[in-house]
């Protein structure tokens, strides 16, 4: 099963929106609606941010909205903060019993 | 409050075995699918295997597919990965997530890791 492709990067300045892009195929984000998106600060866990395509589990900002259409799944993080700055993964089920990590994206906050 | 505390990790060699577990609290442990995925040095996540919150179901990485074995013991709150053939593209954290399903879908709370590295 391939990873989903990230943009290696991605930057905003403070109070600014930023859109990182989540790519699959028919297998996978096409398929099903089981997307997620992940934070993970240098040394840190994970953190869940967006599960099924736009669900934000209790105490997540509405900062953060997820979207999907046709193959591609997008996080925004609107309103930038300092500590938005991290890698992001997205995640999506995929046929045969799979899941799918996508190869992650530095979100730098100028 | 979810936790999630793995062990077992350390140096093993090419072709040895390593047996991790996890401890989970704070949560009904039976009622959700738990997953492994692991993280290799500066690399992105790659999911490994999952279980069923019964237990009777199992879903492996083909990376790891015949080589690694994961089982839950439900009395005793513990997740397991059983890792034989170890290779060096094996070494990574390896996280222990719980599911937010009873069924495998996705991760939501995650462990702090331990690192397994397959040196000789």
């Amino acid at each position: 099963q391939s990873a989903l492709t990230q943009p290696p990067s991605a930057s905003g300045s403070p109070g600014q929106s930023v859109t990182i892009s989540c790519t699959g195929t028919s297998s996978d984000v096409g398929r099903y609606n089981f997307v997620s998106w992940y934070q993970q600060h240098p040394g840190k866990a994970p953190e869940l941010m967006i599960y099924e395509i736009s669900k934000r589990p209790s105490g997540v900002p509405d900062r953060f909205f997820g979207s999907k259409s046709g193959n591609t799944a997008s996080l925004t993080v609107s309103g930038l903060q300092a500590e938005d700055e991290a890698d992001y993964y997205c995640s999506s089920y995929a046929v045969s019993n799979n899941l799918v990590f996508g190869g992650g994206t530095k979100l730098t906050v100028l | 409050e979810v936790q999630l505390l793995e062990s077992g990790g350390g140096l093993v060699q090419p072709g040895g075995s390593l047996r991790l577990s996890c401890a989970a609290s704070g949560f009904t442990f039976s009622s959700y699918a738990m997953n492994w995925v692991r993280q290799a040095p500066g690399k992105g996540l790659e999911w490994v295997s999952a279980i069923s919150g019964g237990g009777g179901s199992t879903y492996y990485a083909d990376s790891v597919k015949g080589r690694f074995t994961i089982s839950r013991d439900n009395s005793k709150n513990t997740l397991y990965l059983q890792m034989n053939s170890l290779r060096a593209g094996d070494t990574a954290v390896y996280y222990c997530a719980k599911d937010y399903s009873s069924w495998f879908k996705a991760p939501d709370n995650w462990g702090q890791g331990t690192l397994v590295t397959v040196s000789s």
